[in-house]
């Protein structure tokens, strides 16, 4: 089975503007979080989304959203963009389950300029 | 609610020596528990879960035990090698999944 991957792995955006990210999971998994990782505040949930619910969210601004399609891809936007928001992006899937474990995709590395 | 304290970092140790990284829980209910390692530039990997009490996960010589009556799920191994070198969250699975802050393990020769 091919592993959770994520587009692009590398961008860099200047303040004001807005991104967008994806990340398709592994087959068969139906849920998708993300998660946004920086040297100062770790690892911090942003959302997990379940056949195209969100059900899940973490403490991020409105500045922050996604959303899941019907082939349980999902993708996440940083809308007006702050330097605050260069960190490495992380997308996991897992099976339904909510005690299973997720399977983490490469990240997507966000520099904000 | 749910959540994960692991010890700080950054640990150093030296080639061959034992590692333990220490992991506490607080869950209202019977949550799987795991460990991730994390290497320079690429995303979470699992390392070991455990997925009820007295259970005991294990991969490449890494071990942790989950402990119901202290709340622990303590990462060991008995001798590091220097491809160990990595960042080590703990982690839990009830309603949500829960991170420990990570902890840097530096092995050297």
């Amino acid at each position: 089975k091919a592993g959770v991957t994520q587009t692009p792995r590398y961008l860099i955006k200047t303040r004001g503007q807005q991104v967008t990210l994806s990340c398709s999971p592994i087959s068969g998994h139906r849920s998708v979080s993300w998660y946004q990782q920086t040297p100062g505040q770790g690892l911090q949930f942003l959302f997990e989304y379940f056949s195209e619910t969100q059900r899940n969210k973490g403490n991020f601004p409105g500045r922050f959203s996604g959303r899941q399609f019907s082939n349980s891809r999902s993708e996440m936007n940083v809308s007006t963009l702050e330097l605050g928001d260069s960190a490495l992006y992380l997308c996991a899937s897992r099976p339904s389950g909510r005690k299973d474990e997720q399977f983490f995709g490469p990240g997507t590395r966000l520099t904000v300029l | 609610g749910d959540s994960v304290t692991q010890m700080e970092g950054p640990v150093t140790l030296s080639e061959e020596a034992f590692l333990t990284i220490n992991c506490t829980y607080t869950a209202t209910g019977y949550p799987s528990l795991f460990w991730y390692v994390q290497y320079p530039g690429e995303g979470l990997q699992l390392l070991l879960k455990a997925t009820k009490a007295d259970d005991k996960g294990s991969n490449k010589g890494f071990e942790a035990t989950y402990r119901k009556e202290t709340t622990s799920f303590h990462l060991e191994k008995g001798s590091v090698q220097v491809s160990d070198s990595a960042v080590y969250f703990c982690a839990l699975s009830s309603n949500d999944m829960r991170f420990g802050a990570g902890t840097r393990l530096t092995v050297k020769p």
